[in-house]
């Protein structure tokens, strides 16, 4: 199995939104609506942000949102803060009990 | 306050073996899936490991199946992972991780807390 293909940086300014998309097959991605996402700034741990393709742990700001069309989800952040730049990962379960991360999206807030 | 700390991590030779463990408090540890995931050098997070909260069921990645043994002592509220046959290729940070559930379950995989990791360097 190999990681999910995300886009290696994406970038926007304050106040922006912004989309990190998430491409897998039909083995992981396409067959599951279990898609999560996490946030990680270096030297911290990761956070959990989006999890089951749209749905927000409680405390996590509702600028966030997922979505998922045929073999790719995405991520959306509205109202981009500093605070937002970081590492983002996607994760999914795929077929014959393996998880996958995506390769990992570097967000920077210009 | 959940706490995870790995420590086990260190510089060794290819071929060789490593055991790193993931002390946690803070948690009903016997009650909770617990996982390995590594992020080599300048790379992405991997998942590694996962064992179900009472230890009855482990499931790994392709790339170390054969080579890795997650194993878990409930009254020691203690992770562990073994490695065996190391290669290069293991070069990485390792996190343990605390799953939301049972981990009895791989598709219901979350992570909701982590630990600040362990380095392993795999080097002649």
């Amino acid at each position: 199995q190999s990681a999910l293909t995300q886009p290696a940086s994406v970038s926007g300014s304050p106040g922006q939104s912004i989309t990190i998309s998430c491409t897998g097959t039909s083995s992981d991605v396409g067959s599951y609506n279990l898609v999560s996402w996490y946030q990680h700034h270096p030297g911290k741990a990761p956070k959990l942000m989006i999890y089951e393709g749209n749905k927000r742990p409680s405390g996590v700001s509702n600028r966030f949102s997922g979505s998922k069309s045929g073999n790719t989800a995405s991520l959306t952040i509205s109202g981009l803060q500093a605070e937002d730049e970081a590492d983002y990962y996607c994760f999914s379960y795929a077929d014959t009990s393996t998880l996958l991360f995506g390769g990992g999206t570097k967000l920077t807030v210009l | 306050q959940v706490q995870l700390v790995e420590s086990g991590g260190g510089v060794v030779q290819p071929g060789r073996s490593l055991r790193l463990s993931c002390a946690a408090s803070g948690l009903t540890f016997s009650s909770y899936g617990m996982h390995w995931v590594r992020q080599a050098p300048g790379k992405g997070l991997e998942w590694v490991a996962l064992i179900s909260y009472d230890g009855s069921k482990k499931f790994y990645a392709d790339s170390v199946r054969g080579r890795f043994t997650i194993s878990r002592d409930n009254s020691k509220n203690t992770l562990y992972l073994q490695m065996n046959s190391l290669r290069a290729e293991d070069t990485a940070v390792y996190y343990c991780a605390k799953d939301r559930g049972f981990g009895v379950v791989v598709a219901a995989t979350l992570f909701d807390y982590w630990g600040q990791g362990t380095l392993v360097t795999v080097s002649s």
